[in-house]
């Protein structure tokens, strides 16, 4: 089974900094998908980032980017220029390619302070 | 237009009671989910269906019973409730091809069992 593991509870930042959330993963299969979700005070989870496990490059989407390691089975996420609205808890998720099972990291609560 | 949604948002209701909530999508996605949050933040699925068919079935108390009555619609009865079944529960759906594109998540309803 593939756990994916969020080692910093929380985290906090300064308005206009950077800030990385880290993931790992394991699991024995080579082609998946790794995804980085919000989900703000309000509760809705959002997708933020997703990245192909056979793509090389880096996902990037506007001041969100990720650093994946496949090697290392490493997935962080960096957010640059943090906003207030970037207060939320943030998820990394995995789901095996042909599969419909989603897993779930502990979550990082990330606060962006003015 | 919601992609999906659940209702009600909130539930509150005695232990031993019978409880149903409803989630439909209308991103035409082959498969539906539920998960379960509990008070520290951590996603748990619950159950996967595909074109009606369930696909998975965590480990999860045979109170709970999943309906599909079309790939549009999955809900969730929970018999005989109890105290730790309180939790905000996720509906969510994927197009149902293994991750290639992410789950759409409803906005979750927030069981209170007393």
């Amino acid at each position: 089974a593939q756990t994916v593991t969020q080692s910093q509870p929380e985290m906090s930042v300064q308005e206009a900094e950077t800030v990385t959330l880290s993931c790992t993963y394991d699991t024995s299969e080579s082609n998946y998908y790794l995804f980085w979700y919000k989900q703000p005070p309000s509760r809705q989870m959002i997708l933020v980032i997703r990245q192909e496990a056979y793509k090389q490059q880096n996902a990037t989407e506007n001041r969100f980017s990720v650093n994946f390691q496949k090697a290392a089975k490493s997935f962080s996420l960096k957010i640059s220029d943090s906003q207030l609205g970037d207060t939320a808890m943030y998820f990394c998720a995995f789901m095996k390619n042909g599969d419909n099972d989603m897993r779930f990291g502990a979550g990082t609560r990330l606060t962006v302070k003015p | 237009d919601t992609a999906v949604s659940q209702t009600p948002k909130y539930l509150v209701t005695q232990m031993g009671n019978d409880k149903s909530i409803k989630c439909e999508q209308n991103l035409g996605h082959d498969t539906m989910y539920w998960y379960k949050q509990d008070s520290k933040k951590f996603l748990k699925i619950m159950f996967s269906y595909n074109n009606k068919e369930l696909i998975i079935n965590e480990t999860v108390p045979n109170r709970f019973s999943p309906k599909s009555p079309d790939k549009a619609h999955l809900n969730l009865h929970i018999n005989s409730l109890e105290l730790g079944d309180s939790a905000v529960y996720f509906c969510a759906s994927s197009q149902g091809d293994g991750g290639n594109t992410e789950a759409f998540f409803g906005q979750g309803t927030r069981l209170t069992v007393v």
